[in-house]
């Protein structure tokens, strides 16, 4: 059953810290997003690749956070340094190119910056 | 530019009740529509989709949702609820390539 891999699950840190989520996408799928869920803005898009190239990332704050896919295999969101505004569950999901195929989601991390 | 609104936050209905949780679009072009459904602690799962043809789609677990032009909306339904439905639910719709969600309606169901 094949499955996106997120990593850490769950991630407790200190403000200022520097904070690294890993996805691991379904083989052969080339299209990665990065989602945040929170109770009061629901599920926002961070950001997507496709082919590890970057196509949107407005979504993204871009003074603490960066998004990159170093192989096919791997993509991370970094958040340098953390607030506790950035608690939240962060979701990767992935599909093959075409819009119209489904996006299959990770269990998502669970990030709390105290 | 397309989106999503999801009228109810929140839907309390018994077992083995009909239930109905509402998602309007808005778009003027073709849309690609999406139901997903998230268990706690758990990441999105597609329920069904919309994409072309036959506006009544069904997902294996009892869910159906018709694609409705005329009135902008994609609601979902069930005959029949089970404590196991309890569940957030995601209506989304495609916008230039990526996944919009609306705000998600939790329902609970109670025996």
């Amino acid at each position: 059953d094949a499955r996106v891999t997120q990593t850490p699950r769950h991630k407790v840190t200190e403000m200022g810290q520097e904070v690294t989520m890993r996805c691991q996408p379904i083989l052969g799928h080339n299209t990665v997003f990065w989602y945040r869920q929170t109770m009061m803005q629901g599920l926002e898009l961070l950001a997507y690749f496709r082919n590890r190239a970057p196509l949107d990332d407005s979504g993204m704050p871009k003074d603490r956070f960066s998004a990159e896919m170093p192989d096919a295999t791997l993509a991370t969101l970094k958040i340098q340094p953390s607030e506790p505004r950035d608690s939240a569950v962060y979701f990767c999901a992935s599909r093959i190119s075409s819009g119209a195929n489904v996006l299959t989601f990770g269990a998502g991390s669970r990030l709390t910056v105290l | 530019a397309q989106s999503v609104t999801q009228l109810d936050s929140q839907v309390p209905v018994f077992e083995e009740a009909p239930v109905e949780l509402r998602c309007n679009y808005s778009s003027s072009v073709s849309v690609y529509l999406f139901w997903y459904v998230q268990y706690p602690n758990q990441g999105l799962q597609l329920l069904l989709k919309y994409l072309s043809g036959s506006t009544l789609v069904e997902s294996i677990n009892g869910f159906e949702a018709e694609f409705n032009k005329s009135q902008t909306s994609f609601h979902l339904r069930k005959p029949s609820v089970h404590i196991s439905d309890t569940a957030e639910y995601f209506c989304a719709v495609m916008r230039s390539d990526k996944l919009i969600f609306g705000t998600g309606t939790r329902l609970q169901v109670f025996p």
